[in-house]
């Protein structure tokens, strides 16, 4: 079984949606991470989190919230989706400081 | 605005024979980690070769090697012996605060049989 899960892989979806994707790791890592990937412009984070208690704006949060409902699970919702959130959606877990980041598979989320 | 930046979009490169992606990048942090991740078709994002800042030895994996240039904030991949499995988006990245990653906007590699 993989470390780190996203679901769905891919979904797609109609402007105004409500959305949610879903992380969830069995590596025991504190550190979670949402980051969406752009062709020519390369991951950007959008959320992150340290800890059940602990979650912190990226880069570009602005359309996205989260919820850290266990040590393990960490969701990602658009809460009116439009087109332009469509991307490549990356969930991300470390142990901490300076140690490699862990990645799900991805989930390709494209909204009509 | 970007700070990593990886000037190649795309290269290739002859199956066996060694190439180079570059990358620059710009940070304020004394403390920080770099890394190249490799991205094949199958969009997995998998850990190439990391580097810690303060140390000064350039770090190697098999025939991934970085040559890092502190002073010129430069991190540059080479890979030697291509294969076809090399073929895949290579991402430049370090770390912020917290761990956060700041990603290039990648290079493709093509890698010719």
């Amino acid at each position: 079984d993989a470390d780190v899960t996203q679901t769905p892989r891919n979904r797609i979806t109609k402007t105004g949606k409500r959305i949610m994707l879903e992380c969830s790791q069995t590596k025991g890592h504190d550190r979670m991470y949402w980051y969406r990937q752009d062709p020519g412009l390369g991951l950007r984070l959008i959320y992150y989190s340290f800890d059940v208690k602990d979650i912190n704006k990226g880069e570009i949060s602005d359309g996205y919230s989260v919820s850290r409902q266990a040590q393990a699970k960490f969701s990602l919702s658009l809460e009116s989706a439009i087109p332009n959130q469509t991307a490549l959606y990356f969930c991300a877990t470390s142990l901490h400081n300076n140690q490699p980041q862990h990645f799900g598979d991805g989930t390709r989320l494209s909204i009509l | 605005a970007q700070t990593v930046t990886q000037s190649q979009p795309e290269m290739s490169v002859q199956e066996a024979e060694t190439v180079t992606l570059s990358c620059t990048y710009d940070t304020s942090e004394s403390d920080y980690y770099l890394f190249w991740y490799k991205q094949p078709p199958s969009r997995q994002m998998i850990l190439v070769i990391r580097q810690e800042a303060y140390k000064q030895q350039n770090a190697t994996e098999n025939r991934f090697s970085v040559n890092f240039q502190k002073a010129a904030k430069s991190f540059s991949l080479k890979i030697s012996d291509s294969q076809l499995g090399d073929a895949a988006m290579y991402f430049c990245a370090h770390t912020e605060y917290g761990n956060k990653l700041v990603f290039g906007a990648g290079t493709i590699l093509r890698v010719k049989s």
